[in-house]
C-alpha cells in the first residue's frame, strides 16, 4: 500500500522568506501523481500544485514550486516570498492512475505559520 | 457558483443515533468521494463513487454507508455512530476519475459523537 510521510508537523517562516516543506512516499507504481493541498483556518482544501510522475520537469505555480526526486521518492514544496495568507495546514497527497481505482493517499500534514 | 455543499457544518450527537451528512455538487461531476480528517493521520478516504449507482470502499469504510441515486448527491450515512467516528469529514467531487481532473472539496463537517 502507498504511504505518504510528512516529517515536519509544524514549521514557521518570516514573511517574505522562503520555506520548504518535505514529503516522502512509498510506492511500487511507476506511474502516479503527487499533489500539495493547502487547508487554511477556514478548513477549505485548496489544490496548490500537481506533479505527474512521468514528467521530469518540476511543477511551478507562481510562488509555489516542487522539487520532485522520483528515485528518492521525495516531493518537497517550496514557497517563495512567503505571505501571511500562506499560513495553513499543507497536505502532500499521492494518487494512483485512474485505472487503479483512483486511490488517493494523504500525508499527516504540516502546519505552516508565516510570521510578520 | 460551482461548489460542493455539505450539511451540516457541525453536529454533536450521541452514540447509536443514526445520522446523515449530505453532499451536493452543482458541476455535473461524475466522481465523488468522502474523506475523514484526523490529527496526525491526514485525510483518509471512506467511500467513493464513479457514477450513479456505482460506489466502492476506500481505506476506512467500516461503520459508514453511502448511496448515489442521483449524480449530484452523495450522502454519508452513519447507521450507529460511535465515538471513534468523531472527526472532520470532507466530501469531494471531480468531473471524472483521474488526477487530470482536480478534486473540489466541500467546506467540511465537524462531527462529535458523545
Amino acid at each position: 500500500a502507498q504511504t505518504v510521510t510528512q516529517s515536519q508537523p509544524e514549521m514557521s517562516v518570516q514573511e517574505a522568506e522562503t520555506v520548504t516543506l518535505s514529503c516522502t512516499y512509498d510506492t511500487s507504481e511507476s506511474n502516479y501523481y503527487l499533489f500539495w493541498y493547502k487547508q487554511p483556518p477556514s478548513r477549505q482544501m485548496i489544490l496548490v500544485i500537481r506533479q505527474e510522475a512521468y514528467k521530469q520537469q518540476n511543477a511551478t505555480e507562481n510562488r509555489f514550486s516542487v522539487n520532485f526526486q522520483k528515485a528518492a521518492k521525495s516531493f518537497s514544496l517550496k514557497i517563495s516570498d512567503s505571505q501571511l495568507g500562506d499560513t495553513a495546514m499543507y497536505f502532500c497527497a499521492f494518487m494512483k492512475p485512474w485505472y487503479n481505482n483512483n486511490d488517493m493517499r494523504f500525508g499527516a500534514g504540516t502546519r505552516l505559520t508565516v510570521k510578520p | 457558483e460551482a461548489q460542493v455543499t455539505q450539511n451540516p457544518r457541525y453536529l454533536i450527537t450521541v452514540t447509536g443515533k443514526k445520522l446523515t451528512v449530505t453532499c451536493s455538487q452543482n458541476m455535473n461531476h461524475e466522481y465523488m468521494s468522502w474523506y475523514r480528517q484526523d490529527p496526525g493521520l491526514g485525510l483518509r478516504q471512506i467511500y467513493y463513487s464513479m457514477n450513479v449507482e456505482v460506489t466502492d470502499k476506500g481505506d476506512v469504510p467500516e461503520g459508514y454507508k453511502v448511496s448515489r441515486k442521483e449524480k449530484r448527491n452523495f450522502p454519508l450515512i452513519l447507521e450507529s455512530p460511535s465515538p471513534n467516528q468523531t472527526s472532520l469529514y470532507f466530501c469531494a467531487s471531480s468531473y471524472s476519475m483521474g488526477p487530470s481532473q482536480p478534486q473540489h472539496f466541500g467546506d467540511g463537517t465537524r462531527l462529535s459523537i458523545l
